[in-house]
């Protein structure tokens, strides 16, 4: 367990409306990480921070921002939602092991766009 | 972009049989992660790889970083119902970049 929550945990949203998902972490990580998983394409990199307000963007990051004002809390949001965001999203941490790092978890936010 | 490809995809298998996964790169990696992902939850990191050739087990399960450093294994000996999920291989292109992972090998075990 690498203390991460994610909330909400399900959301269901309208086309167009704004969203902001939260990530927490309990053990001060520097690296953390938003990606979302659908059928047939994995999981899949949105954004992700190295420290509070750096980030940088992953391979599909259009229509995503992020913000890190400190290092507990990442969060994702998506300005004006579309159908096509409708997915899992997870965030995940890194701690470094032997010069490279090892990804941890959170239990995911199902967001289905109506 | 850079991908993993694994194979297979999905297996259905017996209870107790023994499975085999594979992951390749066209790129080179120094570190190879596996992570199973149950139904509802976030993918969990089961075995690391640091060095070519290397062989690690944990439980049941064992991985292999191939000496090309372009490829790695997973074998599950003697399955059980529990071993059902998906099977992700993972791994970062230097040090402290994003990990990149497969689509996937999704498992289902027939008691």
């Amino acid at each position: 367990d690498a203390g991460i929550t994610q909330s909400p945990r399900h959301k269901v949203t309208e086309t167009g409306t704004p969203v902001t998902l939260r990530c927490h972490q309990t053990e001060n990580h520097r690296y953390m990480y938003w990606y979302r998983q659908d059928p047939g394409h994995g999981l899949r990199l949105i954004h992700y921070s190295y420290g509070v307000k750096d980030t940088d963007k992953g391979e599909v990051s259009d229509g995503y921002s992020v913000s890190r004002s400190k290092t507990e809390d990442f969060l994702l949001t998506l300005e004006s939602a579309t159908s096509s965001q409708t997915s899992v999203y997870f965030c995940a941490i890194s701690r470094q092991v032997k010069g490279y790092n090892e990804q941890f978890f959170g239990p995911g936010t199902r967001l289905t766009v109506l | 972009g850079q991908q993993l490809n694994q194979s297979p995809q999905s297996m259905f298998i017996q209870e107790g049989e023994d499975v085999s996964m594979n992951c390749t790169s066209s790129s080179i990696f120094n570190t190879w992660l596996w992570y199973k992902q149950d139904p509802g939850e976030g993918p969990v990191l089961l075995i690391a790889l640091y060095k070519a050739g290397e062989l690690t087990s944990n439980g049941r399960l064992t991985a292999q970083f191939g000496i090309t450093r372009k490829d790695s294994f997973l074998n599950i000996s003697a399955s059980i119902p529990s071993d059902v999920g998906i099977y992700f291989c993972a791994g970062p292109f230097s040090g402290n970049t994003p990990l990149v992972f497969g689509k996937g090998t999704r498992l289902s075990v027939i008691a």
